[in-house]
């Protein structure tokens, strides 16, 4: 079962470069949502679906586009990318939002 | 402002002995709370969770215990093994009174047990 599949597994960007990271779940869930996790800051809401055509702001979205044209993907977009974003990112989906997520493997990012 | 604290960045215990991983919320909202694991490298993954008509919850080794008047829940491993080394996350919803889709998580707590 490959339930959330994350890539790539790492990046390096410079900064000002932009780049997509992709994010696919198989288990037909309705809500998905990204997190970056910093050093001694936890796991961040960055932005989140609850269906496909449907994104809203979390915690953190500033410098982040999403797009949900189907069920299955939920891309995460850096714009312009800062070393303030060097960060690993984790992508989730869940059945029903503020219950169990499942999350993938994650994504680690350096922005130099 | 942090919703959702777990005040221990760490905790270190024995094998075979209990492990305590305290967790504190200040909004009266939420009414779900969860407990992930995360080993290095890898994405979090789900332990168990709590809704707030319970005051406990359990699986196997694992009890969720939820202190709604003092917004408090813990997570109690017993008997503690070394391959519960891991970061800790408590999370918690507005799932069934606010209607929010969305998790907020602490920091976490590094549990390392010893052999």
């Amino acid at each position: 079962n490959a339930g959330v599949t994350q890539t790539p597994k790492f990046q390096v960007l410079k900064t000002g470069q932009s780049m997509t990271l992709q994010c696919a779940q198989d288990m037909n869930h309705e809500y998905m949502s990204w997190y970056r996790q910093d050093p001694g800051m936890g796991l961040r809401l960055i932005h989140y679906s609850v269906g496909a055509g449907i994104t809203d702001q979390g915690e953190v979205p500033n410098g982040y586009n999403v797009s949900r044209s189907t069920t299955e993907d939920f891309p995460l977009r850096l714009l312009s990318a800062a070393p303030s974003q060097t960060s690993v990112y984790f992508c989730a989906s869940s059945s029903v939002g503020g219950t169990e997520a499942f999350f993938g493997q994650g994504t680690r990012l350096t922005v130099v | 402002d942090q919703q959702v604290k777990q005040n221990s960045p760490s905790l270190s215990v024995q094998e075979g002995r209990i492990s305590i991983l305290n967790c504190d919320y200040t909004n009266s909202m939420f009414d779900y709370f969860l407990w992930y694991k995360k080993y290095p490298a890898e994405g979090p993954t789900f332990l168990i969770s709590i809704s707030s008509i319970k005051d406990k919850n359990e699986d196997g080794r694992f009890t969720v215990f939820l202190n709604k008047s003092a917004k408090h829940l813990s997570l109690h491993i017993v008997p503690s093994q070394p391959g519960d080394s891991a970061v800790y996350f408590c999370a918690a919803s507005a799932l069934f009174q606010g209607g929010s889709e969305k998790l907020v998580f602490g920091k976490g707590t590094k549990l390392t047990v010893n052999p």
